[in-house]
């Protein structure tokens, strides 16, 4: 069962332009959306997060949305360089009841290729 | 701080054969999380402990799977008899929980391959 859909699969843009990746979720129970990036040969690395109290949280040139009503958010790039090929993953988590720690559900990963 | 440190970092067997991957956390994290990346199914969760006891283990595929983390600063994840379905990368995650902190940290990684 995926809790957690991502588009799309790939990405490519130039230099410059504003890649924007979308995840949606249903289980209401998620509490925290984290955006992971992953380099090949590397695991993945948390790059901004968000809570659901708010609508936008911006670091740097990255960006997140998040629509609650919808269930949906979105990771925005600007300036988009080439070091920012990447796979990108969203996750959404939810608290374990036995302790204070989260499950991370990741979303299925969007290959993004910014070329020069 | 060295970051999550993995062990091996590639390793190629047989069918049949006990693999043993092994993961050092961040000194001071209390939670540790085993996660299976394929293409098929992504990252997925198999073991999370939270100083040092199995908390969920709801991902674990199979009885062949058994995850151990004897002490803070170690853990393995032991696959007996692996199969070439299990070929995947294995990551290890560590965190510190504490309210609203949320960060994990993966290592980077074991691919294993089993023919």
């Amino acid at each position: 069962q995926q809790q957690v859909k991502q588009s799309p699969q790939s990405l490519i843009v130039q230099k410059g332009g504003i890649p924007i990746i979308n995840c949606a979720y249903e289980n209401t129970a998620f509490d925290y959306f984290p955006w992971y990036q992953q380099f090949p040969g590397k695991g993945p690395a948390l790059l901004i997060a968000i809570r659901p109290d708010v609508s936008e949280k911006k670091e740097g040139r990255f960006t997140i949305s998040f629509n609650k009503s919808a269930k949906q958010f979105s990771l925005h790039i600007m300036d988009s360089q080439p070091g920012d090929s990447a796979t990108y993953f969203c996750a959404a988590a939810e608290r374990f009841q036995e302790t204070s720690g989260s499950r991370l559900t990741f979303g299925e990963g969007t290959q993004l290729t910014v070329n020069p | 701080d060295a970051g999550v440190i993995q062990s091996p970092r590639h390793e190629v067997t047989e069918m049949g054969q006990e693999v043993t991957l092994r993961c050092k956390p961040i000194s001071g994290h209390n939670s540790l999380f085993w996660y299976r990346q394929t293409m098929m199914r992504g990252l997925e969760l198999l073991i999370y402990f939270n100083n040092n006891v199995p908390i969920d283990d709801s991902g674990m595929p199979e009885d062949r799977f058994s995850a151990k983390m004897p002490n803070a600063s170690f853990s393995t994840l032991k696959i007996q008899p692996s199969e070439p379905r299990d070929s995947a990368v294995y990551f290890c995650a560590s965190s510190l929980v504490t309210g609203e902190s949320e960060k994990l940290f993966f290592g980077s990684g074991t691919q294993l391959s089993v023919l």
